[in-house]
């Protein structure tokens, strides 16, 4: 699996809109984006995925560079319990059924 | 509905015991994952079920590693002589898709902290 880069940590206050960004230079063109977030003491969830265009859900939207080295998650409107470690992963096409998990970002969301 | 459950939440062992960490799938989901949680890392992957074949076991790090899927839907993962490296936290999460689409979805349980004392 292509390996991905992110931050250790960010932060951001309340209510307002947090980006966080993941480098993968090395993708390959049938690699899917995924990204899933662990809140404390809790195991990973889903939040979105995207092969090359942008794409939105309930939870964020995820933004595509047009040359798919990097991509960013952005949540619109941060909340405390957006307070979580988010993981980019790759997954390729016909790959391993694991999902590979890097160090995350920390995001810390200040009141 | 019912997500993916681990019980026991947390277990004390002492070096040289024996553990049994046991997961309960969301129902109807094909696929079953191991993965291991060192303090401050990612996850890592452990073990992988489809039904009841162990497809690929190659991220379990010793042969005191055990794991079994016996009728499809509950499993067990077991480690015997437990040493103090063994103390992380374990997850299990299940999807409903079998063979690596590249687009399912894993949900996890809430996790198993193991203490080796």
């Amino acid at each position: 699996d292509a390996k991905t880069t992110q931050p250790n940590s960010m932060e951001s206050n309340e209510e307002e809109p947090v980006h966080l960004p993941c480098n993968h230079s090395t993708i390959s063109g049938t690699d899917y984006i995924h990204w899933y977030r662990q809140l404390p003491s809790q195991g990973p969830e889903y939040v979105i995925h995207g092969l090359t265009s942008n794409v939105n859900n309930r939870m964020a939207s995820l933004a595509i560079a047009e040359d798919r080295k990097s991509s960013t998650l952005i949540l619109h409107r941060a909340t405390l319990r957006d307070a979580a470690v988010y993981y980019c992963i790759l997954r390729a096409q016909g790959g391993s059924e694991k999902l590979v998990f890097g160090k995350g970002t920390k995001l810390t969301v200040n009141p | 509905g019912a997500g993916v459950s681990q019980s026991p939440r947390y277990k004390v062992a002492k070096r040289g015991q024996d553990v049994a960490l046991r997961c309960d799938p969301i129902s109807g989901h094909v696929s079953l994952f191991w993965y291991q949680q060192a303090l401050g890392q990612g996850p890592e992957f452990l073990t992988y079920f489809q039904n009841e074949a162990q497809l690929d076991k190659s991220g379990l790090p010793s042969d005191r590693f055990f794991a079994e899927r016996p009728e499809g839907s509950v499993s067990t993962l077991k480690i015997q002589r437990t040493q103090q490296e063994d103390s992380a936290v374990y997850l299990c999460a299940s999807s409903s898709l079998a063979g690596g689409f590249v687009t399912d979805t894993q949900y996890f349980g809430p996790g198993t902290r193991l203490t080796v004392l």
